[in-house]
């Protein structure tokens, strides 16, 4: 597609269900980010890939959480015994260039439509 | 940690006025993109700037980096309805330290334009 496309677009889990949560990024885009973001708040970073390479996880917030890229491309989300607190949307963003490149500098992002996850 | 301060948090204002808001940090940032969200989607690139003391000009919008490049500025000249929506700022690789992989998101500016 033209877009990063993510699925599922709304997601409702009982507090201690497992949800996957899928991201499509746009294709030949080398960056692939994963943000959380509350209700009326800016997004925040869990993690962030480059190709298959995950570089970067030090803002997932817990051992429950966890993402993969095993193919460079499709990425997904996986929150295990969900709880209330993990309620929000979770933005998948792609981006054409990698980072570190000089000079450090940051490409457009991205963004899908979220996920939004609702947990009971 | 880096940080990067929005204000105001929300705006309400009326058609036609002008209006300003303000990204601050005290982290010096290799570079600085301006995002703006709508309900419902997720936040779509306005301007990126890369240079302290770089002006951009988006139609009625304009864009400031700070000179030591801790700081920017947007300001909305005769604001329509179309212009509502979440304002957010974001702050790429900074020298000294942090993820280059990383962007660092404002908690935005919520801006309502009223006809």
């Amino acid at each position: 597609g033209a877009g990063v496309s993510q699925s599922p677009r709304y997601k409702v889990a009982k507090r201690g269900q497992d949800v996957a949560l899928r991201c499509d990024p746009i294709s030949g885009h080398v960056s692939l980010f994963w943000y959380q973001q509350a209700l009326g708040q800016g997004p925040e970073f869990l993690t962030y890939f480059q190709n298959e390479a995950q570089l970067d996880k030090s803002g997932l917030p817990s051992d429950r959480f966890f993402a993969e890229r095993p193919e460079g491309s499709v990425s997904t989300l996986k929150i295990q015994r969900t709880q209330q607190e993990d309620s929000a949307v979770y933005l998948c963003a792609s981006s054409l260039v990698g980072t570190g490149q000089a000079p450090y500098h940051t490409g457009e992002l991205f963004f899908g439509e979220g996920s939004r996850l609702t947990v009971l | 940690t880096q940080l990067l301060e929005q204000s105001p948090q929300f705006l309400s204002i009326q058609e036609g006025e002008n209006l300003t808001v303000y990204c601050n940090s005290s982290s010096v940032f290799s570079s600085l993109q301006w995002y703006r969200q709508e309900p419902g989607e997720g936040p779509v690139l306005l301007v990126t700037v890369v240079t302290g003391g770089e002006v951009k000009k988006l139609k009625r919008l304009t864009f400031q980096f700070g000179d030591a490049r801790k700081d920017s500025s947007l300001h909305i000249t005769a604001a329509q309805p179309g212009d509502t929506g979440l304002y957010l700022c974001a702050g790429g690789a900074s020298y000294g330290g942090g993820s280059q992989g990383n962007l660092i998101f404002g908690k935005g500016t919520k801006l309502s334009v009223k006809p």
